[in-house]
């Protein structure tokens, strides 16, 4: 049971490049949630999802793009990566108060 | 808006010893509260909720937490702890039927010494 799938774990990004991390679950949970991880700042919310085509923003929804076509799928977009992007990102699946989490993606932007 | 403060950024605490790892929480409306655990490179484990009910909350571990409402408050604690509890722990908030948009704070690490 594979719970909440991120990829890819590592990834380095060039100063305006663009990338797609992607997240899956197999738990048919209706809620789905993108954190960033900051040293100091524990876990900020950028955007979450209550369902198939429905989303809306976090408390730092700024650079980030999602969509929800599925209920399996949340992928999140940096249009244009910038340094300040540069974080550990967590992808989320819940539901009935509760969210188990994937095993995030460090992301590195240079 | 909702909102949490750890109080604590760092507990050191010797083997076997209590804890309580502090949580304020800021909500204009009722709210459901979180506890979550995080190993060293590992992603965020469910310790407990408090969604109604009885304000003592009992989690996995042997952690438990106290919902406040006059003090708006949710402190975890653990009467004996062990090495393999360091980690750090997150307090966190929903206000949303569901819990789909929780608030985290910003961590408590805790480090337990032999």
């Amino acid at each position: 049971n594979a719970g909440v799938t991120q990829t890819p774990k590592f990834q380095v990004l060039k100063t305006g490049q663009s990338m797609t991390l992607q997240c899956a679950q197999d738990m048919n949970h209706e809620y789905m949630s993108w954190y960033r991880q900051d040293p100091g700042m524990g876990l900020r919310l950028i955007h979450y999802s209550v369902g198939a085509g429905i989303t809306d923003q976090g408390e730092v929804p700024n650079g980030y793009n999602v969509s929800r076509s599925t209920t399996e799928d949340f992928p999140l977009r940096l249009l244009s990566a910038a340094p300040s992007q540069t974080s550990v990102y967590f992808c989320a699946a819940g539901q009935n108060y509760g969210y188990t989490f994937g095993s995030g993606t460090r992301l590195t932007v240079v | 808006a909702q909102s949490v403060t750890q109080l604590d950024s760092q507990v050191p605490v010797f083997e076997e010893a209590p804890v309580e790892l502090r949580c304020n929480y800021s909500s204009s409306v009722s709210v459901y509260l979180f506890w979550y655990v995080q190993y060293p490179n590992q992603g965020l484990q469910l310790l407990l909720k408090y969604l109604s009910g009885s304000t003592l909350v009992k989690g996995i571990n042997g952690f438990e937490a106290e919902f406040n409402k006059s003090q708006t408050s949710f402190h975890l604690r653990k009467p004996s702890v062990h090495i393999s509890d360091t980690a750090e722990y997150f307090c966190a908030v929903s206000e949303g039927t569901g819990g789909f948009k929780t608030i985290f704070g910003a961590g408590t690490r805790l480090f337990v010494k032999a």
